[in-house]
């Protein structure tokens, strides 16, 4: 167990539907990072946040928004799904933005757009 | 933008040999670190090894090393004595300072190792 915690582990939903998946980063841990892994894809960054705050960017979709809660745990939520949405979604969380530690990652929320 | 690529999509070894996994990288940043996950089946991200590129010593865990040439961007992995255990996806990841001093990885597409009994 790596302290960090996601669910659900799977999740099975139709097109144009809304998907919401929580992240609970490992204690202490201040940033969360959301990251989607499609088939036979690196990992694409999604977003960051620090400590309740929006930190950083990536390749997230207008469709696709994220949310950090005072008790620091972390939801993605996932509009009007279409299949190429289908992936792995990683949170990762660590202590700071500027930490010199790697990150620990959660295992993952399989989700699979029918 | 940087970028990391692996050119090796699939790999095998057999077991109780050595494999080398290669990873090439570009940026302009003088700051940054250089990771290898791996992905076993059970999905889980497990950090094998880092490198931070200031240091001109080569990373070393156990069974797994690097071969850190900064000149050359290239960042590669070798695991030595392979293990069926070792049997997963491989994952370079590059972190350098992002906008705002945010930190974010760039992965590559990743190298499928096959360990052979």
């Amino acid at each position: 167990d790596s302290g960090v915690t996601q669910t659900p582990k799977h999740l099975i939903t139709a097109t144009g539907q809304r998907v919401t998946l929580r992240c609970s980063p490992r204690s202490g841990d201040l940033s969360v990072y959301w990251y989607q892994q499609s088939l036979d894809q690196g990992l694409q960054f999604l977003i960051q946040y620090y400590n309740g705050e929006e930190r950083a960017k990536g390749n997230i979709l207008e469709r696709f928004s994220a949310q950090q809660f005072p008790d620091l745990h972390s939801e993605l939520n996932l509009s009007s799904l279409e299949l190429g949405d289908s992936a792995l979604y990683f949170c990762a969380s660590s202590v700071a933005p500027q930490t010199l530690w790697s990150y620990t990652f959660g295992s993952g929320t399989r989700l699979t757009v029918v | 933008a940087q970028t990391v690529t692996q050119s090796q999509p699939e790999m095998s070894v057999q077991e109780a040999e050595t494999v080398t996994l290669s990873c090439t990288y570009d940026t302009s940043e003088s700051d940054y670190y250089l990771f290898w996950y791996k992905q076993p089946p059970s999905r889980q991200m497990i950090l094998v090894i880092r490198q931070e590129a200031y240091k001109q010593q080569n990373a070393t865990e156990n069974r797994f090393s690097v071969n850190f040439q900064k000149a050359a961007k290239s960042f590669s992995l070798k695991i030595s004595d392979s293990q069926l255990g070792d049997a997963a996806m491989y994952f370079c990841a590059y972190r350098g300072r992002g906008v705002s001093g945010t930190y974010k990885y760039i992965f590559g597409t990743g190298t499928r190792l096959k360990v052979l009994a």
